[in-house]
């Protein structure tokens, strides 16, 4: 059974840099996983950000960014706003199937 | 402007079977590429990809609940129906249903747009 794994939490300062990352139990995350990044605040549907790696959703704001980074997706947000507090999950796509990643919990604090 | 609605019962018993309807709107399951997927979410845990059918009919599942599921669909009602057999309290959740698409001119492949998902209790 494939496991994805993201960081439990993770704490930010208003205005800071973090990077949150997305790793597969099969071996390094390429491009050819797509990765997909959402975000969900509580009593919300996941809201998409990022897709096939890098690609931005016209509604996603600027200082969201995606990349690959040592054999993981990667999510880096930029100039965190409080707002930015929320889940954040990947989803990593396995020829048709696809698995979500555990999920990160953002601190804005 | 891509919709999409899931409806179904919001109570169910322990062994009984679970039906839920995905009506959406904005685009078509006909379509080259696209596909319409299940994910859950119990309370307060992580979410959990269930299953996928796509246009030409491909249909995957989790492997974990494979036993369990049936997902098909209905082009022409533009639904997406999905079956879970033998319902458990564990499988309390909010169900949600998405849109995807491979889009095969650029080689991208993305979940995008969302129902707003309802809640499955199962108890006696």
């Amino acid at each position: 059974q494939t496991v994805v794994t993201q960081e439990p939490s993770l704490t930010v300062s208003p205005g800071g840099t973090v990077t949150l990352t997305c790793a597969s139990s099969t071996g390094a995350v390429t491009s050819g996983y797509y990765p997909n990044w959402f975000q969900q605040k509580p009593g919300q549907a996941p809201r998409a950000l990022i897709y096939s790696t890098s690609n931005k959703h016209s509604w996603t704001p600027a200082r969201f960014s995606g990349s690959l980074l040592g054999g993981k997706a990667a999510l880096t947000l930029s100039g965190v706003q409080p707002e930015d507090e929320a889940e954040y999950y990947c989803l990593l796509y396995y020829g048709g199937a696809v698995v979500f990643g555990g999920g990160t919990k953002l601190t804005v604090l | 402007q891509i919709t999409l609605k899931e409806s179904g019962p919001t109570l169910v018993k322990p062994t009984q079977t679970l039906t839920l309807t995905c009506t959406f709107s904005g685009f078509s399951l006909s379509t080259s590429g696209v596909g319409v997927g299940w994910i859950r979410q119990p309370p307060g845990k992580a979410l959990e990809w269930l299953a996928l059918i796509y246009w030409n009919d491909d249909k995957r599942y989790s492997p974990s609940l494979k036993s369990r599921l049936t997902i098909t669909k209905d082009t022409s009602k533009n639904q997406v129906v999905l079956t879970m057999t033998n319902m458990d309290p564990v499988d309390t959740a909010t169900y949600y249903c998405a849109h995807s698409n491979y889009d095969f001119w650029s080689g991208t492949y993305y979940f995008d747009y969302w129902g707003q998902g309802t809640l499955v209790t199962v108890s006696s």
